[in-house]
C-alpha cells in the first residue's frame, strides 16, 4: 500500500488560495490520487481525484507532476467553512475490487478571519 | 456523488452489551465495503474489508470474534461490536466504492459515534 506524507497543519486567511502538497513516492502504475475532506464527527467527503497532469472541478484543482510522486490540492479563495482535515490517498482497482485505502495523518487546515 | 448511509448515528450502551451498526449504499451496489475506526484527534484506521457473500477480511490486530461483519446484500453491511467495553468507544465509519471505476473511488458514510459506559 502506497504511503502518503502531508504537512500536519496549515493556517490561512479567508479569501486566500491554499495549496496542500502530498508526497507518495511509492505510487503504483495503476494508482489514482484522491483527496478527501473531513469535518469533526463526520465521514470523509470526496473532493477530487486524478491520475496525472491537472484536474479541476467546482471546488478544487489537483496538480500532479509527470513522475506522480507528489500531488498538490489547490483550494481557491478559502472561507472559514473550509477549516477541516484534508487527506490525500492513493489507490485503485486490483483483482476486480477496489483496493483498501490507507489514511495518513492528514492536514489540519485552519482558515482564519 | 454516490450516497452511503449509516445507522445509528450515535449509540450509548452499557459495558458487556452488543451493538450493531448498519452501512447502506443508497444508490449503487457494493460488493465490497470497508469499515474504519477513528479515535479523537487521530486518522481513520481500517478495521476490515466486508465482502458480499463471503467472509470479511480483518486487519492485523482487529479481533474478528469481537467485531462481527456481515455483508448480507449488495447494499448492506453490518458491524456488530460484541461485548462492548469502554475502550471500544470510538467513531466508526464505513465506505463503499460504486462500481469498478478505475480510480477505485470510495464514498464514506456519515459515521457512528459509539460510547460504551
Amino acid at each position: 500500500l502506497a504511503k502518503t506524507t502531508q504537512p500536519i497543519s496549515m493556517d490561512s486567511y479567508e479569501g486566500q488560495e491554499v495549496n496542500i502538497t502530498c508526497s507518495h513516492n511509492n505510487i503504483a502504475t495503476n494508482d489514482y490520487i484522491t483527496w478527501y475532506q473531513q469535518f469533526p464527527s463526520q465521514g470523509p467527503r470526496f473532493i477530487i481525484q486524478g491520475y496525472k497532469t491537472k484536474v479541476t472541478n467546482e471546488v478544487a484543482s489537483l496538480f500532479i507532476p509527470a513522475d506522480r510522486k507528489s500531488s498538490t490540492l489547490s483550494l481557491p479563495r478559502v472561507s472559514l467553512s473550509d477549516t477541516a482535515v484534508y487527506y490525500c490517498l492513493v489507490g485503485g482497482i486490483s483483482s476486480g475490487s477496489a483496493r483498501q485505502l490507507t489514511f495518513g495523518s492528514g492536514t489540519q487546515l485552519t482558515v482564519l478571519p | 456523488g454516490a450516497v452511503v448511509s449509516q445507522h445509528p448515528s450515535r449509540v450509548i450502551c452499557k459495558s458487556g452489551t452488543s451493538v450493531k451498526i448498519e452501512c447502506r449504499s443508497l444508490d449503487f451496489q457494493a460488493t465490497t465495503m470497508f469499515w474504519y475506526r477513528q479515535f479523537p484527534k487521530q486518522s481513520l484506521m481500517l478495521m476490515a474489508t466486508s465482502n458480499e457473500g463471503s467472509k470479511a477480511t480483518y486487519e492485523q490486530g482487529v479481533e474478528k470474534d469481537k467485531f462481527l461483519i456481515n455483508h448480507a446484500s449488495l447494499t448492506l453491511s453490518t458491524l456488530t461490536v460484541t461485548s462492548a467495553h469502554p475502550e471500544d468507544s470510538s467513531f466508526y465509519i464505513c465506505s463503499a466504492p460504486p462500481g469498478l471505476a478505475a480510480g477505485g473511488t470510495q464514498y464514506f458514510g456519515p459515521g457512528t459515534r459509539l460510547t460504551v459506559l
